[in-house]
């Protein structure tokens, strides 16, 4: 799906900060962070609509995520766990009525 | 609170053979979507098929379903089975408000020759 990209792919941290970013080319107005851990279902993070986060779920304060513009979506991790290895899906829909999700490719995070 | 039952964690059936996944649901929403994504492996979930209507069958890609209120069950089914439809299918459940997309827990299927 290139239609909503995600960087980077691959991503190993020690205690590092970083970020992760995201950018849908669907001219969709609701965007979502989902972690998927291994051999669990994805769970919503963060759920944006027109640039105002709407949902955010129980995510360790160290997980913050901005929204810089309705297309682009960033998660700034800061002092990763062990717990937050895991792929960090981007999904978009056109509005927050969750009619469809488009995932984008997903960051795998792999913490030292 | 609301939730996704997927009875099945993994289904292995050889290649020409029915497939049948389960997926009951409770929610306080009268007027729920349901939904089937696929994840094939290392891939991100892509929908299958969704549905809002009560009793009426919804199909894509030789998968059908239908959503029965009644019995809150959105199984999904295929009358043959192909290698490619080897993947992880989870049900998910929303309403039109907002809220969380809730997925079960997902059911493998490994379809051999």
């Amino acid at each position: 799906n290139t239609k909503i990209t995600q960087s980077p792919r691959y991503l190993i941290l020690g205690r590092a900060n970083k970020s992760l970013e995201c950018e849908q080319h669907l001219g969709h107005n609701a965007m979502y962070w989902y972690k998927q851990s291994a051999e669990k279902p994805p769970e919503l993070m963060f759920l944006y609509n027109l640039k105002q986060l709407i949902r955010n779920e129980t995510v360790p304060s160290r997980f913050i995520p901005e929204c810089p513009d309705s297309s682009k979506l960033l998660l700034h991790i800061s002092a990763v766990d062990p717990e937050d290895s895991a792929v960090y899906f981007c999904a978009s829909s056109p509005t927050i009525s969750n009619e469809r999700l488009f995932f984008g490719h997903g960051t795998k995070l792999s913490v030292l | 609170g609301d939730s996704v039952t997927q009875t099945e964690g993994l289904v292995t059936l050889t290649e020409g053979l029915p497939v049948m996944l389960n997926c009951t649901y409770q929610t306080i929403y009268s007027n729920p979507f349901l939904f089937w994504y696929v994840q094939h492996l290392n891939e991100s979930p892509r929908l299958l098929l969704k549905s809002f209507t009560d009793n009426k069958r919804t199909e894509h890609q030789g998968f059908h379903a239908t959503l029965h209120k009644s019995s809150s069950s959105f199984h999904l089914q295929k009358s043959s089975a192909q290698l490619s439809d080897s993947a992880l299918y989870y049900c998910a459940l929303s309403d039109q408000g907002g809220r969380a997309l809730i997925f079960g827990t997902g059911t493998t299927v490994s379809v051999s020759p």
